[in-house]
């Protein structure tokens, strides 16, 4: 079972609507979570991070379920500039400085 | 405000030529770096981290090297490049302590030909 498990797509989404991925993790000990974009042949960019009790950045929602080893991603009211590749990042604090990506969904709002 | 640079932005090298791929960290102290690869279509895969000076971790066992010569320099290197080195390579730092977000570099594309 991979480490970090994300839905690759792709989602096409006409522009406006609400748009959600979830992202699966393995190691029960993981302690830090984010999500990135990546626009086509550019550097992951930051885009959130995820807090335990969930956080909200404008069009953005970002939940996390410790229970069932899972975090989400909600996108409301989307754009044709959300089209990208989201990618989930897990920390382990047991490992020093490791950092685990998912290989990402990609999102492709249509007009 | 920190920045992070990589060169070159692109490379064609040969089979069996040797690499040499740079990052450069700025306004900031005793980051933690990484090197990435990704290949075309896919996740990015760790190659290595550093948590200081001199301290290189490998991932992966393949043809490739890491070396930090000074604190905010990571380099990246290989004495004969494989067909399959070719991809996108991102360098990385975050700072232990913090949240553990991290900040990539512009990256890379090498194509081995």
């Amino acid at each position: 079972r991979k480490e970090v498990e994300q839905d690759p797509g792709p989602f096409n989404v006409p522009e406006g609507a609400t748009v959600a991925f979830n992202c699966t993790y393995s190691n029960s000990a993981s302690q830090s979570f984010f999500w990135y974009r990546q626009d086509c042949r550019k550097e992951p960019k930051l885009l959130m991070s995820v807090y335990s009790s969930g956080n909200e950045d404008g069009r953005f929602t970002a939940q996390l379920n410790r229970a069932s080893q899972y975090i989400s991603l909600l996108i409301r009211d989307s754009k044709l500039s959300d089209s990208a590749t989201y990618l989930c990042v897990v920390t382990l604090y047991s490992s020093a400085s490791k950092i685990i990506f998912g290989s990402g969904t990609r999102l492709s709002i249509r007009p | 405000s920190q920045t992070i640079h990589q060169w070159p932005a692109t490379l064609v090298q040969p089979v069996g030529s040797p690499l040499s791929l740079e990052c450069t960290v700025e306004g900031t102290s005793n980051p933690n770096l990484y090197w990435y690869r990704q290949a075309a279509g896919r996740g990015l895969q760790l190659l290595f981290y550093s948590v200081g000076i001199g301290q290189i971790s490998s991932e992966v066992p393949q043809n490739l090297s890491a070396s930090r010569p000074q604190d905010r320099q990571f380099i990246l290197s290989s004495k004969k490049l494989l067909l399959s080195d070719s991809g996108f390579y991102l360098c990385a730092w975050n700072l232990e302590g913090a949240l553990r977000e991290q900040y990539f570099g512009p990256g890379t594309r090498l194509t081995v030909t």
